[in-house]
């Protein structure tokens, strides 16, 4: 059964900063792994979706890798902005199966 | 097209009350999925569509859940005698077919609160 872990669970940085996100998950037969960003009280926003042949994924200040053999995906936010709090999900799809199964996400904070 | 559509946004209920809930997707996508999620959890697959088959349901899916998708366009979600513990966000997402090539693309939500 997959499962997928985010670590932290939670993350305060000042302004500017750059982070990294990490991912893991348990089976590394998968499509594919998709990061979301997630608002308060909203639904989820694509940021960048990675195939499994694909080492990584960018999207203006943010790129994400993958490393399938070890079943690991980390985010890099470079010059962290208040507007970037939020909880950064990550997500696979893999297996037999048609369904993303989901991490518990990290909530970010950035201070200004 | 202006991406997956659902409403209500919010739903406040009381226990035992019926719900149902609306999730449009995008139009060209034949996939549509059910997601649950609780506060400070990840999402939780519910059920999938493709076109109006549904195709698979998780266990999470209790007698007291149906989802239809009639026409392979829209799809309701009914929640039958309402408990606390059903208060969640119910989240809808869409994906074309050919998994491994496209993303999926999630709805705003419906907030379900049971009181």
């Amino acid at each position: 059964k997959q499962e997928v872990t985010q670590i932290p669970a939670a993350l305060s940085v000042p302004e500017g900063e750059n982070l990294v996100l990490n991912c893991s998950f348990t089976d590394s037969a998968i499509y594919n792994l998709q990061w979301f960003r997630q608002d308060p009280g909203k639904g989820l926003t694509s940021l960048l979706l990675i195939q499994s042949s694909q080492r990584e994924q960018t999207s203006g200040r943010l790129n994400a890798s993958l490393d399938k053999s070890s079943g690991r995906s980390t985010l890099y936010i470079a010059a962290s902005q208040p507007g970037d709090s939020a909880t950064y999900l990550c997500a696979v799809l893999g297996g037999a199966t048609n369904k993303l199964i989901f991490g518990t996400g990290t909530l970010l904070a950035v201070q200004p | 097209d202006t991406g997956v559509s659902q409403d209500p946004r919010h739903k406040i209920t009381k226990r035992g009350q019926n719900v149902t809930f609306r999730c449009d997707p995008i139009s060209e996508h034949n996939r549509l999925y059910w997601y649950r999620q609780t506060l400070g959890q990840g999402p939780e697959f519910l059920t999938y569509f493709q076109n109006e088959a549904q195709l698979e349901k998780s266990r999470l899916l209790s007698d007291r859940f149906s989802a239809e998708r009639p026409k392979g366009s829209f799809s309701t979600l009914e929640i039958q005698r309402t408990e606390q513990g059903d208060s969640a966000m119910y989240l809808c997402a869409s994906s074309p077919q050919g998994r491994d090539s496209y993303g999926y693309t999630f709805g705003s939500g419906t907030r379900l609160t049971v009181v």
